[in-house]
């Protein structure tokens, strides 16, 4: 069964001190990963998806990286408006067909 | 990506009646899913609503309890059943082509007393 495990559950940073947040996974083979922002009382927005080891991709002050077992969301230099709900979630490719499982999610709150 | 909006956005219900949703996107698409999003917990998926077919359920979920429909390739509704307060959650509708990254709804925000 495939499952993502986010970490750390809640975050709280400092306006410019980057961090990263991190999303472990087991797939039955991985047809791509992906990472959401969610503010409350809305729905999901799509930021990035990954399909293999190695890949990186940047938007602003995110940047999210991927391995085999894992993958980081790094936050550099943080404002408050990126406080919300990040969530990453698998795809799998061998008869997961096109669901996505998803993890609990980091909330992050940056402040001033 | 598209642009996707859903009918109520939320409500509060009584325990027994039901409810039904609605999702609206602005092009029309090939694949539709349903998710929930109860308190504290990750967005699980309930079915692929197909068009022209019957509804593909995930494990946990049944069609008696949360019937979908799919009359055309911009529009998909969703039922919850008999509703307890165990009911109580966001509903999301999703979009995604070719079976890749998939766009959300703003949400149904469900109460059940």
């Amino acid at each position: 069964e495939d499952q993502v495990t986010q970490s750390p559950e809640a975050l709280r940073l400092q306006e410019g001190e980057s961090s990263s947040l991190n999303c472990s996974y087991t797939v039955s083979g991985l047809r791509g990963l992906f990472w959401y922002r969610q503010d409350p009382g809305k729905g999901p927005e799509f930021l990035f998806t990954l399909y293999s080891a190695g890949e990186e991709k940047e938007k602003e002050r995110l940047k999210a990286t991927l391995t085999k077992k894992e993958s980081f969301l790094h936050i550099t230099a943080p404002k408050p408006e990126d406080s919300a709900t990040y969530l990453c979630a698998v795809q799998a490719g061998w008869g997961g067909g096109n669901k996505l499982t998803f993890g609990t999610g980091t909330q992050l709150k940056v402040e001033l | 990506s598209a642009v996707i909006s859903q009918k109520p956005s939320r409500d509060i219900c009584q325990r027994g009646t039901s409810l039904t949703i609605q999702c609206q996107v602005d092009s029309q698409v090939t694949m539709m899913f349903w998710y929930r999003q109860q308190p504290g917990q990750s967005l699980t998926l309930i079915a692929t609503a197909n068009q022209g077919s019957e509804a593909t359920y995930e494990s946990g979920f049944v069609i008696d309890k949360f019937p979908i429909s799919r009359p055309n390739l911009t529009f998909s509704t969703l039922t919850v059943s008999n509703m307890s307060p165990e009911d109580s959650s966001i509903y999301l509708c999703s979009v995604g082509e070719g079976g890749e990254t998939q766009y959300f709804g703003p949400g149904t925000r469900l109460l059940v007393l």
